[in-house]
């Protein structure tokens, strides 16, 4: 069975740190791109962060840019976020999703092409709540 | 503010149809294809709809989903009951992010 399991959510001081973690079981995770999908206490989705298959590519929201940072270990088949410098504004479930980010080389005009097709698989999420 | 603009709540009788719009911009909608997602109740969200109009295997053909040029929709026909939920699109941006709609709300009467 395809999936993703969060953990590391908690309560947490403005100012402060907590690291989540996302393991996959059911596919081969290092040929896929992994995103972390946000949603605030009765807001909508926000996309925080993905990084892709090997690692090398990493981007960001603004908002988060520079606090928070993406990582991978696939011998572990779990990607992490590193999240600092933690807000209340940051409060919220956190999920994380396969990423169907692909990236072709097109040999008829000898350039890469990515397609970005969604995101298939989501975790159960884990609650981050910034407070004092 | 959320980058693609949904309208807030849709509603329908079951077995109608709905339309749930999507608006964006060139560099998100009008550049990359639109994905669609279902969040019942205190559950993770779903893909329904990838590459603008594929459905991923075990979504129903009661789900189907189109785009032209900066905008996109999500058609369901046939409503049942277990529709009513919160439904998103998504896009890549070109400055290199994903972008949600802010969602829509679905109420079966």
């Amino acid at each position: 069975e395809v999936q993703l399991v969060e953990s590391g959510g908690a309560l947490v001081q403005p100012g402060g740190s907590l690291r989540l973690s996302c393991t996959a079981s059911g596919f081969k995770f290092n040929s896929y791109w992994m995103s972390w999908v946000r949603q605030a206490p009765g807001k909508g989705l926000e996309w925080v962060a993905n990084i892709k298959e090997d690692g090398g590519d990493k981007y960001y929201v603004d908002s988060v840019r520079g606090r928070f940072t993406i990582s991978r270990d696939n011998a572990k088949s779990s990607v992490y976020l590193q999240m600092n410098s933690l807000r209340v504004e940051d409060s919220a479930v956190y999920f994380c999703a396969r990423d169907l980010t692909v990236i072709r080389f097109l040999e008829a005009l000898w350039e890469e092409k990515s397609y970005y097709y969604g995101m298939d698989v989501w975790g159960q999420g884990t609650t981050v709540t910034v407070s004092s | 503010q959320s980058v693609l603009t949904q309208p807030p709540s849709a509603s329908g009788t079951p077995g109608q149809g709905v339309t749930i719009s999507c608006s964006g911009s060139t560099s998100n909608i009008g550049s990359n294809t639109v994905s669609w997602y279902q969040q019942l109740p205190g559950t993770a969200p779903k893909l329904l709809i990838y590459s603008n109009n594929q459905r991923p295997s075990g979504v129903p053909d009661r789900f189907s989903g189109s785009r032209s040029g900066t905008s996109a929709s999500l058609a369901i026909s046939g409503l049942q009951s277990e529709d009513e939920a919160h439904y998103y699109c998504a896009a890549w941006d070109d400055s290199l992010k994903w972008v949600f709609g802010g969602g829509t709300k679905l109420t079966v009467l």
